[in-house]
């Protein structure tokens, strides 16, 4: 198995400031490209692609919100944190047929 | 837009059989992978597998002597059969579509969570 590994569990930061969420692969997922996606979750909601092939931002997903990495190293950032991005977020890489998630990081105010 | 639904029993019982259907609107079936994940109450989320409309699955190993995943291209659904559940069962169970054989998930159903409890 693909271990996802998330840091940290959990951060505040102001709103306005930069959030910045890493996840660490126990193998490479690089192929032709990343092959690794970031989940915004918030209470109550089914999980939603901010990201996927590490960088690529789905469509209506705000510009503030951005991956980076390669390999075995990522990283999201959010650029400047508003009052809706509270949430946890989660890093999952879809190189292996089995399909594995981070454990979560949640971001507060 | 696509849309999925969970339907199925909240509540089985210890040993019995936990079954859900996932009804999908809009959108093309027939070229996508559809996929199952639950969440245990409280916690992160796990991937039960995924089946293509041709029928061909792929399952979590730690799960894959209990599962099954069919399909039914003309209702437009998928379903999920987990056999010999126990209380580490309970969780919310998602119905979601993988964009690709090798791609990320783009829609999920709003879940639904099922008990596991005599």
């Amino acid at each position: 198995d693909i271990v996802m590994t998330q840091s940290p569990d959990s951060l505040a930061v102001s709103l306005g400031e930069r959030a910045t969420i890493n996840c660490k692969s126990s193998q490479s997922v690089l192929s032709s490209s990343n092959y690794l996606a970031w989940y915004q979750q918030k209470p109550g909601q089914p999980p939603k692609l901010l990201i996927y092939w590490a960088s690529t931002r789905e469509s209506g997903v705000p510009d503030r919100f951005s991956g980076s990495g390669s390999g075995t190293d990522f990283t999201l950032t959010i650029s400047s944190l508003q009052t809706e991005d509270v949430a946890v977020y989660y890093c999952q890489q879809y190189y292996s047929p089995l399909r594995t998630f981070g454990q979560g990081t949640r971001v507060e105010i | 837009q696509v849309q999925l639904q969970e339907s199925g029993p909240g509540l089985v019982k210890p040993s019995e059989t936990l079954s859900l259907t996932c009804t999908v609107s809009g959108d093309f079936f027939t070229s996508y992978y559809w996929t199952w994940i639950r969440q245990p109450p409280g916690t992160g989320l796990e991937w039960i597998g995924y089946i293509d409309s041709s029928g061909r699955t792929n399952y979590n190993p730690s799960l894959k002597s209990r599962v099954t995943i069919s399909v039914d291209t003309s209702k437009k659904q998928f379903s999920l059969n987990l056999t010999s559940v126990t209380a580490a069962d309970t969780a919310v169970y998602y119905c979601a579509r993988e964009v690709a054989l090798t791609g990320p998930v783009d829609y999920w159903g709003q879940g639904t969570l099922v008990t596991v409890s005599s």
